[in-house]
C-alpha cells in the first residue's frame, strides 16, 4: 500500500525568507502524481503545486518550486521569500495512476509559521 | 458556482443522532469524493463517485457511513447513530473529468462533533 510520510510536524521561518518542508512516500508504481496542497486555518484546502512523476523537470509556481528525486521517493516544497500569507498547514499527497478511482493519499501534514 | 460548496459548516450531533452532510461540487465536475479529517492528521479517503455511480467505497469506515449522488451533482454523506469517534471534519473534493491529471477541488468542510 501506498504511503505518505511528512516527518516534520511545523516549521517556523522568518519573513522574506526560504524554507523547505521534506516529504517522502512509498510505492511500487511507476506512473503516479505528487501534489503539495496548503490549508489555511479554517480555510479549504488549496492546491499549491503539482508534479508528474514520469516529467524530470522539478515544477514552479511562482514563489513555490518542488524537489522531485524519484529514486529516493522524496518530494520536498521550497518557499522562497516567504509571506505571512503563507501561514497554513502543508500536505504533502500521492495519487496513483494506475487505479481508477484516483483517491489521494495523503502525509500528517506540516504547520508553518512565518515570524514577522 | 464558482468552488465546492459544504453545508452545515458546523454540526453538533449526540450519540446515536443521524447527520447528514451535503456537498454541491463544482457545475459540471464529474469526479467527486469525500474525505474525513480527524484533528491534527490528513484527510482520509473515504469515498468516490463518477457522476452518479459510487466507484470506490472501500473507505467509509463502518456500515453506518452510507453516501449518495443520485443526479450526478450533489451529493450526501449521511452517517448514522454517531459515536464520538465520528467527530472530524468531512471534507469534499470535486473534480473535472475523473482523470489522473485533473485537479481535486475542495470545499471548506463540515466539521462534525459528537457528544
Amino acid at each position: 500500500a501506498q504511503t505518505v510520510t511528512q516527518s516534520q510536524p511545523e516549521m517556523s521561518v522568518q519573513e522574506a525568507e526560504t524554507v523547505t518542508l521534506s516529504c517522502t512516500y512509498d510505492t511500487s508504481e511507476s506512473d503516479y502524481y505528487l501534489f503539495w496542497y496548503k490549508q489555511p486555518p479554517s480555510r479549504q484546502m488549496i492546491l499549491v503545486i503539482r508534479q508528474e512523476a514520469y516529467k524530470q523537470q522539478n515544477a514552479t509556481e511562482n514563489r513555490f518550486s518542488v524537489n522531485f528525486q524519484k529514486a529516493a521517493k522524496s518530494f520536498s516544497l521550497k518557499i522562497s521569500d516567504s509571506q505571512l500569507g503563507d501561514a497554513a498547514m502543508y500536505f504533502c499527497a500521492y495519487r496513483a495512476e494506475a487505479y481508477s478511482n484516483y483517491q489521494l493519499i495523503w502525509g500528517a501534514g506540516t504547520k508553518l509559521i512565518i515570524k514577522p | 458556482g464558482a468552488g465546492v460548496s459544504q453545508s452545515p459548516r458546523y454540526k453538533v450531533a449526540k450519540r446515536g443522532q443521524d447527520v447528514a452532510l451535503r456537498c454541491d461540487p463544482i457545475s459540471g465536475h464529474v469526479s467527486l469524493f469525500w474525505y474525513q479529517q480527524a484533528l491534527g492528521q490528513g484527510p482520509e479517503f473515504l469515498t468516490y463517485f463518477q457522476n452518479e455511480a459510487q466507484l470506490d467505497k472501500s473507505g467509509l469506515p463502518s456500515d453506518r457511513f452510507f453516501a449518495e449522488r443520485p443526479e450526478g451533482s450533489v451529493s450526501t454523506l449521511k452517517i448514522q447513530r454517531t459515536q464520538q469517534e465520528d467527530s472530524a471534519v468531512y471534507l469534499c473534493a470535486s473534480s473535472l473529468a475523473g482523470t489522473g491529471t485533473d485537479t481535486q477541488y475542495f470545499g471548506p468542510g463540515t466539521r462534525l462533533t459528537v457528544l
